[in-house]
């Protein structure tokens, strides 16, 4: 079964850091690019962070370049997302997403969810 | 930032009637726009890619049409299990944006 499992996500401090990790089960995960999308309560959908499939390039939202750092390990099938100087509007939920070449983010994971609060 | 504006905003139907889904983008985006669902507390779900390809397991009521800067997302006939909301997202340049999103309601 394909399937993406994302992990780390909690509650921090304005200015704290968190890594989040993201498990890849099912398919060849050193072929795709993958995504980091985040929905803040009750808002709709932004592109955080996108990797290659060799990690040689990434890109990164205007909102959290500098902050936030993009890495995959293919041979452990993980792509993580290190989030630093972290900010109340950083409060989200956080998925992985595979990246489709045909066009389109066709597998998710079930999010997980980053708090930032005193 | 290429900016997607959905309307409208909500859309208030009834099981078995036609919903049409726009999106419009602030410059042209070619065919490269896709279309999601999402259910609340579920992750989004691809529907439509290049602005007219089904995805994998989507059924055929869906359709979609559009190049450049408008795009349409057209349920031919609504049944329960679709309304949720629907959000359309470009890849032309990145970042890749979303569109604010449409709510399909039950009238």
């Amino acid at each position: 079964e394909v399937q993406l499992v994302e992990s780390g996500g909690g509650l921090v401090q304005p200015g704290g850091s968190l890594r989040l990790s993201c498990a890849a089960s099912g398919f060849t995960f050193s072929s795709y690019a993958m995504h980091w999308v985040r929905q803040a309560p009750g808002k709709g959908l932004e592109c955080v962070s996108i990797i290659s499939p060799n990690g040689g390039s990434t890109y990164y939202a205007n909102s959290v370049k500098g902050r936030f750092t993009i890495s995959r390990d293919n041979s452990k099938n993980t792509v993580c997302l290190q989030m630093g100087s972290l900010r109340v509007e950083d409060m989200a939920v956080y998925y992985c997403a595979r990246w489709n070449y045909a066009g389109g983010m066709d597998v998710w994971g079930q999010g997980t969810t980053v708090t930032v609060s005193s | 930032e290429i900016v997607l504006t959905q309307s409208p905003a909500t859309l208030s139907l009834s099981p078995g009637e036609r919903a049409t889904l726009s999106c419009r983008a602030s410059q042209s985006v070619s065919n490269y726009l896709a279309w999601y669902q999402q259910k609340p507390g579920q992750a989004p779900r691809l529907l439509m890619y290049d602005a007219s390809n089904r995805a994998t397991g989507i059924p055929a009521r869906f359709s979609g049409s559009g190049s450049g800067t408008d795009f349409t997302l057209t349920i031919s006939s609504l049944g329960p299990e679709d309304f949720a909301v629907y959000y359309c997202q470009q890849r032309s340049n990145w970042p890749y944006t979303f569109g604010q999103g449409t709510k399909l309601e039950i009238k």
